[in-house]
């Protein structure tokens, strides 16, 4: 089975470029959720979704930032206008809750992004 | 509110050295307990989980009990291994009030010398 698939692996960019990140969660799966890594915040949810609606914006750091989920298997993640600070690796996750049970969340490999 | 609170890194052993890295939580509920692995330029993979007080999750070598009494869920393996140094992250998951999302900890760098 596929599991979930980001792209692109890698973006380097120049700060003030609009960066768009994207995400195929698994098939079947009515969660999904964006996260940020690193080594000084450690592991950050920016936001997530259920059946793709947004139930959590919260952990979006600015206005620069915004997702949409426009069906059951894309979202997308885009920042404009970047800068360094950005500079991060971003996962995409999913899940499936059944009943009153929130299933593991599987995550995609992330998008290493650097922001020049 | 919910959170997890997991040891500082790193923690650097030998092989076969035992190893242990210690998992507290905060929950209004009754949550599941998790531990995920994140290898070098890989994302996070479930590891283990417990959904209960007193399960015991296990995978791979590795255990951990969930302990409702000291709210604790510690990671442990008996004799750990060079393909074991990845990052380990405890979480949880408070079902019902949390509607879906989990809490992680800080993460522990684990680096197993041969």
């Amino acid at each position: 089975d596929a599991g979930v698939i980001q792209s692109p692996r890698h973006e380097v960019t120049e700060m003030g470029q609009e960066v768009t990140l994207r995400c195929k969660p698994i098939s079947g799966h009515d969660y999904l959720f964006w996260y940020r890594q690193t080594m000084m915040r450690g592991l950050e949810l920016l936001i997530y979704f259920n059946n793709n609606v947004p139930i959590d914006d919260s952990g979006m750091p600015e206005d620069r930032f915004s997702a949409k989920m426009p069906n059951a298997s894309f979202s997308t993640l885009k920042i404009q206008p970047s800068e360094p600070r950005d500079s991060a690796v971003y996962f995409c996750a999913s899940s499936l809750r059944l009943g009153s049970s929130n299933q593991p969340q599987h995550f995609g490999d992330g998008t290493r992004l650097s922001i020049l | 509110g919910d959170s997890v609170t997991q040891m500082e890194g790193p923690v650097t052993l030998s092989e076969e050295a035992f190893l242990t890295i210690n998992c507290t939580y905060t929950a209004t509920g009754y949550p599941s307990l998790f531990w995920y692995v994140q290898y070098p330029g890989e994302g996070l993979q479930l590891l283990l989980k417990a959904t209960k007080a007193d399960d015991k999750g296990s995978n791979k070598g590795f255990e951990a009990t969930y302990r409702k009494e000291t709210t604790s869920f510690h990671l442990e393996k008996g004799s750990v291994q060079v393909s074991d140094s990845a990052v380990y992250f405890c979480a949880l998951d408070d079902r019902g009030s949390t509607l879906g999302r989990l809490y992680f900890g800080r993460g522990t760098q684990l680096t197993v010398w041969p």
